[in-house]
């Protein structure tokens, strides 16, 4: 089992849909949590941190669940600015500075 | 500026060459991680770093070398040894100590092997 693993995609929807997505997580002991975002042949930038009790930054949410291992970030009212690939990251068992990226969520919001 | 400066942007090696990418920061962070992207493919340790002087192997150092003699400079070498060395290189640097800190990322560098 990948240590990070997220929905396969692309997921295109229109502007002003609801997306989601999700991602789990394989070891139980994490604590970081994070959701980067990735635009075509750039850096990624850290999107939201992911609290214990779930965040929110404007028309993005980030909830975390510990029982079931899964993170996962809503986007609410897309824009056609919003369309990029969302990186889940974790920290790995037994290391407390060393991040682990899932492959990533290919997002297109289309007009 | 505060931030992360990777060069060059873009590289171009012939096969059983040895390649030299630069990773510069002024932010003052301690911990400093060298990252591989392949196409549609998440990010992979090479190195990581988290004081002057040491570093630590990731997930597939092999074929990779790195120094860390001053705490602005974390220079990766590409070695002939890497088998398939094409690939986008980013270098990052963390925050905070233990389990918080955020990843900043440089602009990345670009390696293609001829």
């Amino acid at each position: 089992r990948k240590e990070v693993e997220q929905d396969p995609g692309p997921f295109n929807v229109p502007e002003g849909a609801t997306v989601a997505f999700n991602c789990t997580y394989s070891n139980s002991a994490s604590q970081s949590f994070f959701w980067y975002r990735q635009d075509c042949r750039k850096e990624p930038k850290l999107l939201m941190s992911v609290y214990s009790s779930g965040n929110e930054d404007g028309r993005f949410t980030a909830q975390l669940n510990r029982a079931s291992q899964y993170i996962s970030l809503l986007i609410r009212d897309s824009k056609l600015s919003d369309s990029a690939t969302y990186l889940c990251v974790v920290n790995r068992a037994g290391s407390a500075r060393q991040l682990t990226f899932g492959s990533g969520t290919q997002l297109t919001v289309l007009p | 500026d505060g931030g992360i400066t990777q060069s060059p942007k873009y590289l171009f090696r012939k096969e059983g060459q040895n390649v030299t990418l630069s990773c510069e920061q002024n932010l003052n962070h301690d911990a400093m991680y060298w990252y591989r992207q392949d196409p549609g493919q998440g990010l992979r340790l090479i190195y990581y770093s988290q004081i002057v002087n040491d570093f630590q192997k990731g997930d597939i150092a092999e074929g990779y070398s790195v120094s860390r003699e001053k705490k602005e400079s974390f220079p990766l070498t590409v070695t002939s040894a890497q088998k398939n060395p094409t690939a986008f290189y980013l270098c990052a640097t963390r925050t905070g100590t233990g389990v918080t800190g955020e990843l900043f990322f440089g602009e990345g560098s670009r390696l293609t092997v001829l």
